[in-house]
């Protein structure tokens, strides 16, 4: 059983280009999560799918961020005209049905640089 | 609103027996996960207390005290391999989905 699959591992971009981060959940999880982190510090939430909705975007700026759980294949946090402050880790994890807010399964992140 | 606290950094030998704080302020919650993370890669999931106690995985434990608002991770029989980042969480609840975590402990473990 593969565990949950980000890519790409590092995505370098130019100021005002857009990052497309990817994530796919482990078989049967139901439930999506995006975190970012930066260096030295813990992860902070970002936004909480589930198939084809959006549950809790509490964390996510409000301006050139979204994320999509499509009813087929991954879910995307795309960032818009990007800028210096985003470089950071994103990670995605993902939890089964019921385990919402308990255990959550993370991949091994992506790293935006941008220049 | 809900925040957790963990010292910054903890040192070792190995073989010993190390204690990871984190005390929180929280109105609700399901429960308190502990994640280790080695050099910024996947956070992985180590321990979780729904109940107030101990929780005994192998080597690591996890404690929890809710009316004290305080938990801890206990690592035991310390290996160069656990020189890890460790972080408290919180979810559930008035978290919903999603897991509230703390800055992190660095662990260092020394031969």
């Amino acid at each position: 059983n593969a565990g949950v699959m980000q890519n790409p591992r590092h995505l370098v971009r130019r100021r005002g280009q857009e990052a497309r981060l990817r994530c796919s959940p482990m078989k049967g999880h139901s439930h999506v999560y995006w975190y970012r982190q930066l260096p030295e510090e813990g992860l902070k939430f970002m936004v909480y799918l589930q198939k084809e909705n959006i549950i809790d975007e509490s964390g996510m700026p409000k301006e050139r961020f979204s994320a999509e759980f499509p009813k087929e294949g991954p879910s995307i946090l795309r960032i818009q005209q990007v800028v210096r402050g985003d470089s950071a880790a994103y990670f995605c994890a993902s939890s089964p049905p019921g385990q919402a807010g308990r255990i959550q399964y993370f991949g091994a992140g992506t790293r935006l640089s941008v220049l | 609103g809900q925040s957790l606290e963990q010292p910054s950094e903890v040192t070792a030998v190995e073989g010993a027996i190390v204690q990871i704080n984190c005390t929180y302020q929280t109105s609700g919650f399901y429960g308190l996960s502990w994640y280790q993370q080695h050099d910024g890669g996947a956070p992985t999931f180590l321990s979780y207390n729904a109940l107030d106690g101990l929780e005994e995985t192998g080597r690591f434990s996890s404690f929890l005290s809710r009316s004290d608002s305080y938990g801890y991770l206990l690592l035991q029989e310390l290996q160069m391999k656990d020189s890890a980042s460790y972080f408290c969480a919180l979810g559930g609840r008035n978290q919903g989905g999603k897991l509230i975590f703390g800055q992190g402990t660095e662990l260092s473990v020394k031969p």
